[in-house]
């Protein structure tokens, strides 16, 4: 009954290759959001999503790119994964507000770039 | 635009002991704030909304204080448990529609029996 999933959960990828990580919700929220989270870092925004159809770049969304297909499931893709891109990645859902609304969070997909 | 400060990056203290992580912010109109909570190995978990009318909210075993004139946010754990241990987050809204949120680097808490 996970509001919102991930997929794979881990992913061992080589340099140069394709990697697509999936999210889907549940929550019927018309926002999305992917995030990398590194020790130092904290979580910083990747890309986000209005809803189907929209992509939107976050703060560091270079070597990555989005896709929104529909209301529940939203792409994080790396066309020529590299190493710096091993992180961990989350998925986000929430409903848009003035002053800002709470974000619900998958279980996270651990990315190795080899 | 909004930047968030959070303090410290690791905090140690024995059971039974409060705990006290603290976040600045610089965006004055924010209406919103949050704190999440990461158990080793886990995804955010949602602690405590706070609306920025409200300077004290109250959790289980913890106190969320709202500071707005020095725009400082404070997460206190009163009585510090083993299970507390985690890393904690403050999110602030930022983006001109507040529908983006800015992540504290976060604390590492351990609780020590």
């Amino acid at each position: 009954e996970a509001a919102v999933t991930q997929s794979p959960r881990n992913k061992v990828a080589v340099t140069g290759g394709k990697v697509t990580l999936s999210c889907n919700q549940t929550n019927n929220h018309n926002n999305m959001y992917w995030y990398r989270q590194d020790t130092g870092h904290g979580l910083r925004l990747i890309h986000y999503s209005y809803g189907a159809g929209s992509t939107e770049k976050g703060d560091i969304p270079d070597g990555y790119k989005a896709s929104r297909p529909s209301q529940e499931n939203f792409s994080l893709i790396l066309e020529l994964a590299t190493p710096s891109q091993t992180s961990v990645y989350f998925c986000a859902s929430g409903e848009p507000g003035l002053g800002g609304r709470e974000q619900y969070f998958g279980p996270g997909t651990r990315l190795t770039v080899l | 635009g909004e930047q968030v400060e959070q303090r410290p990056p690791h905090l140690s203290v024995r059971e039974g002991d409060s705990a006290v992580i603290t976040c600045t912010y610089t965006d004055p109109n924010s209406y919103y704030f949050f704190w999440y909570k990461q158990e080793p190995g886990a995804s955010l978990q949602l602690l405590m909304k706070v609306f920025s009318s409200t300077e004290i909210n109250e959790g289980q075993g913890f106190t969320v204080l709202l500071n707005k004139k020095d725009k400082r946010l404070s997460l206190n754990l009163t009585a510090a448990h083993p299970g507390d241990s985690a890393a904690y987050f403050c999110a602030v809204p930022h983006g001109s529609s507040g529908n983006k949120l800015i992540f504290g680097i976060g604390t590492l808490l351990s609780v020590k029996p």
